[in-house]
């Protein structure tokens, strides 16, 4: 297995453009999370799916921002109508729940909004 | 809600020397677990050393240890005879029992370390 996985890893677009990034988790983990992390701060929670059910959304996760996991493997995360504000690092981690649901983060997206 | 504070921004060591790095929580839950991750310079995060609150022995991992006082609050990572390949970002994390919903990360604001030849 190669870990957790995102795509893309830089993203650069213009305010007002809408952006998705893909996480594909560890194969036989059941639990997927987004944080987001800003330049020299700790990464903040998002959201977090328990198979293709989303659990639980931070207040931080605007109406501009959804996610799905349709399929209870990979997710992605979409930003609409993207914010200088939305300029971060976007990290994706996976656990298996019914274990000790080590988190295991992926490289991240970083993304830059002009 | 659960809050997670690391006092020092920035910590320099030399190789082979010991640095000690700090934080502090704040919660009412009663079961819970404590991390350190580690964050290389432009590389993803991996998980340093754990330990679970209903534990009294401090964890261990190799060259990190850890030193929990429950009742302070109180969650310091010892790193012993640095190498230079300890250098990146710290962060202390709380996760509440694993079982239990609403089950994330809440991050300190990290401590960047750097390991000195």
């Amino acid at each position: 297995d190669t870990g957790v996985s995102q795509d893309p890893r830089h993203k650069i677009t213009k305010r007002g453009q809408n952006v998705t990034f893909r996480c594909d988790p560890i194969s036989e983990h059941n639990r997927l999370y987004w944080y987001r992390q800003t330049l020299g701060q700790g990464p903040e929670f998002l959201t977090y799916f328990q198979n293709e059910a989303q659990l639980e959304k931070s207040r931080l996760l605007s109406d501009r921002f959804s996610a799905e996991r349709p399929k209870g493997s990979f997710s992605t995360l979409e930003i609409q109508r993207t914010e200088q504000g939305d300029s971060a690092m976007y990290l994706c981690a996976s656990s298996f729940y019914g274990s000790n649901d080590e988190q295991f983060f992926g490289p991240g997206t970083r993304l830059t909004v002009l | 809600a659960q809050t997670v504070t690391q006092s020092q921004p920035e910590m320099s060591v030399q190789e082979a020397e010991t640095v000690t790095l700090s934080c502090t929580y704040d919660t009412s839950e009663s079961n819970y677990y404590l991390f350190w991750y580690k964050q290389p310079p432009s590389r993803q995060m991996i998980l340093v050393i754990r330990q679970e609150a209903y534990k009294q022995q401090n964890a261990t991992e190799n060259r990190f240890s850890v030193n929990f006082q429950k009742a302070a609050k109180s969650f310091s990572l010892k790193i012993s005879d640095s190498q230079l390949g300890d250098t990146a970002m710290y962060f202390c994390a709380f996760i509440r029992d694993p079982k239990a919903a609403g089950n994330k990360l809440t991050f300190g604001g990290g401590t960047r370390v750097l390991v000195k030849p």
